[in-house]
């Protein structure tokens, strides 16, 4: 497809549990980030990948999460042992990498997690 | 680090009314710099950008300056519709600092009619 692709869109999941959220990028762009936005919240950062870089991890706020991108292409996010405060809209993006930074991201329509 | 400030909202306007959200930034150099809305039930989409010191990004009505003296990049909107209520997201990017996204808090706009 032409756009940031999210799956699953709506995630239920027992607290404890394990969840993977996937992130199809588009086609040829370097860059690739997660975001997490919680309700009526703005956009908490967790990683970034930047081409064949070590990923910016900065944002995770626990050892519970992870992410991975392979290829360059598709990523996962993995939360292990998910709580009730890992409720939130996860939202992925893409964009490429120009001479002078980044140009715009381009955002999927996000995968809402909720842990019960 | 870089760093993006916007206005708290939530910004209440009556329709025609004129719109600024103000927003300013902290770099170590010459970043690009963008603002990004967020419709109700939408994901997030740009709305306009400025690469450079002077630049002014425009798109649908609305406009930023891209102010590399006094470090700001303020939204504006001479008369704002209804439809124009949303929730919009400063951001900047800067290359030597890996190219990564940085946003704002974002500030919510609600217009009455």
């Amino acid at each position: 497809g032409a756009g940031v692709s999210q799956s699953p869109s709506n995630k239920v999941t027992e607290k404890g549990k394990d969840v993977e959220l996937r992130c199809d990028p588009i086609s040829g762009h370097t860059a690739l980030y997660w975001y997490r936005q919680s309700l009526g919240q703005g956009l908490e950062f967790l990683i970034y990948f930047q081409g064949n870089s070590a990923p910016d991890k900065s944002g995770l706020p626990s050892d519970r999460f992870s992410a991975e991108r392979t290829g360059g292409s598709v990523s996962t996010l993995t939360i292990q042992r998910t709580q009730q405060e890992d409720s939130a809209v996860y939202l992925c993006a893409s964009s490429f990498m120009g001479g002078r930074g980044n140009t715009e991201a381009f955002f999927g329509q996000g995968t809402r997690l909720t842990v019960v | 680090g870089n760093s993006v400030t916007q206005m708290e909202g939530p910004v209440t306007l009556s329709e025609e009314a004129f719109l600024t959200i103000n927003c300013t930034y902290t770099a170590t150099g010459y970043p690009s710099l963008f603002w990004y809305v967020q419709y109700p039930g939408e994901g997030l989409q740009l709305l306009l950008k400025a690469t450079k010191a002077d630049d002014k990004g425009s798109n649908k009505g609305f406009e930023a300056t891209y102010r590399k003296e006094t470090t700001s990049f303020h939204l504006e909107k001479g008369s704002v519709q209804v439809s124009d209520s949303a929730v919009y997201f400063c951001a900047l990017s800067e290359f030597n600092q890996g190219g990564k996204l940085i946003f704002g808090q974002g500030t919510e706009l609600s217009v009455k009619p």
